[in-house]
């Protein structure tokens, strides 16, 4: 069975601090990688993706995230941290079949 | 396009009754699922649908029915309500497997 293991469960920063969230993934086949955000109140939405080719993805609002297939991994990056940034974040794995697998989750709290 | 939408946004059951949530997607996308969100645990499967008139368990099936009768609808029936249904469900779907999934605005249920 696939499964998400994501390090970090709350992480505190002061606004440009840089940003790296862990995210491995257990899975033997071919997987895509997401990285979801939940703003306070709000539902999930997509932040980036990654399905093949350059195993360096980028996505909305200066967010970034590496695939290192060897480690498993797809840890999310950020260089400078803005206090919108301020939400949850989730990394998700889908494998064949349309059975999706979500991290815990990391809480992000950002000073101003 | 409305997106994903669920009815109710929130909902108050005692224990024992029985309630539908609603979801509905004007996309066309043949891939629908089911969530709960608790707090420290991310989201996890309860149901899912890869087409009209097809659905699997996920995770945590346990005390939820399912059915897809069409593209559009996918609503999520708590049979007899526990305490520990008291979540926040959300509906998602999507192209297929290997792309992101869009999701509602969420169910927020409190089990009494």
């Amino acid at each position: 069975a696939q499964s998400v293991s994501q390090h970090n469960h709350h992480v505190i920063l002061s606004e440009a601090a840089s940003l790296e969230l862990g995210c491995n993934y257990s899975y033997g086949g071919t997987v895509n990688l997401f990285w979801y955000v939940q703003y306070p109140g709000q539902h999930l939405q997509l932040l980036l993706k990654y399905f093949s080719g350059d195993p360096l993805v980028k996505g909305i609002k200066g967010f970034e995230a590496e695939f290192i297939k060897s480690k498993f991994s797809f840890n999310l990056r950020k260089p400078s941290v803005q206090w919108s940034d301020t939400a949850e974040y989730f990394c998700a794995v889908n494998a064949p079949a349309g059975k999706s697998t979500f991290g815990d989750g990391t809480t992000l709290t950002v000073k101003p | 396009n409305a997106g994903v939408t669920q009815t109710p946004k929130f909902q108050v059951l005692k224990t024992g009754q029985s309630m539908t949530l609603q979801c509905a997607q004007d996309m066309n996308h043949e891939y629908m699922s089911w969530y709960r969100q608790d707090p420290g645990m991310g989201l996890r499967l309860i149901h899912y649908s890869v087409g009209a008139g097809i659905t699997d368990q996920g995770e945590v099936p346990n005390g939820y029915n399912v059915s897809r009768s069409t593209t559009e609808d996918f609503p999520l029936r708590l049979l007899s309500a526990a305490p520990s249904q008291t979540s926040v469900y959300f509906c998602a779907s999507s192209y297929s497997d290997h792309y992101e999934q869009y999701f509602g605005p969420g169910t927020r249920l409190t089990v009494t």
